[in-house]
């Protein structure tokens, strides 16, 4: 059973950093891509970064490029988010979300985490 | 960037009934790689169907996509109780990933 667990979530001032974490089991995971979305309170969705299984690339939205890094360590089998120069308006829950199929970062989201919330705020 | 633009932005309707739900994107998405969620309140989204028409693993039937193009079309025939939720699609075509705002659907 594939299961995506994040944590790290929690809250932090305006211009401070937060790393967040996803488990992964369940599949192979140096098989496929996982990104991060997050959702705003009330709002929608919103992909915010994304990894290729083997974690040579990397992807961003310009919304948080320069200030997010993602990351992944295949002898844990673990997703990371790293998010600096934080904003209130990174708000949000945030999830990782499996890509379906091996090899292509090309592809829609078949499983996804519970989230995990940030809030910053002072 | 592709914009995805989803309409109505909430559907009231009685259970039983036909909802009819649609997300227009500002250009072609190639190869139709367009998927639907389904989101409950405090819960993940779930994958509804990918490829604009193929539809999840353990999804009912009464749930169908069509489409192509820029205009994409979620059918839920007949309205069960827990089929009340919002519905998000979502381009794979291209980066950014781009979801559309979501279509509430609500009970009349």
């Amino acid at each position: 059973e594939v299961q995506l667990v994040e944590s790290g979530g929690g809250l932090v001032q305006p211009g401070g950093s937060l790393r967040l974490s996803c488990a992964a089991s369940g599949f192979t995971f140096t098989s496929h891509a996982i990104s991060w979305v997050r959702q705003a309170p009330g709002k929608g969705l919103e992909w915010v970064s994304g990894i290729s299984g083997g974690g040579t690339n990397t992807y961003y939205p310009d919304s948080v490029k320069g200030r997010f890094t993602i990351s992944r360590d295949k002898s844990k089998n673990t997703l990371y988010l790293q998010m600096d120069s934080l904003r209130a308006e990174d708000t949000a829950v945030y999830y990782c979300a499996k890509h379906y199929g091996s090899g292509s970062f090309y592809a829609y989201f078949d499983y996804w985490g519970q989230g995990t919330l940030v809030t910053v705020s002072s | 960037e592709i914009v995805l633009t989803q309409s109505p932005g909430t559907l009231s309707l009685s259970p039983g009934e036909r909802a009819t739900l649609s997300c227009r994107a500002s250009q072609s998405v190639s190869s139709n790689y367009l998927a639907w969620y389904q989101q409950k309140p405090g819960q993940a989204p779930r994958l509804l169907m990918y490829g604009a028409s193929s539809r999840a693993t353990g999804i009912p039937d009464r749930f169908s996509g069509s489409g192509s193009g820029t205009d994409f079309t979620l059918t839920i025939s007949r309205l069960e109780p827990e089929d009340f939720a919002v519905y998000y699609c979502q381009q794979y075509a291209g980066s950014p990933r781009t979801f559309g705002q979501g279509t509430k659907v609500e009970i009349k």
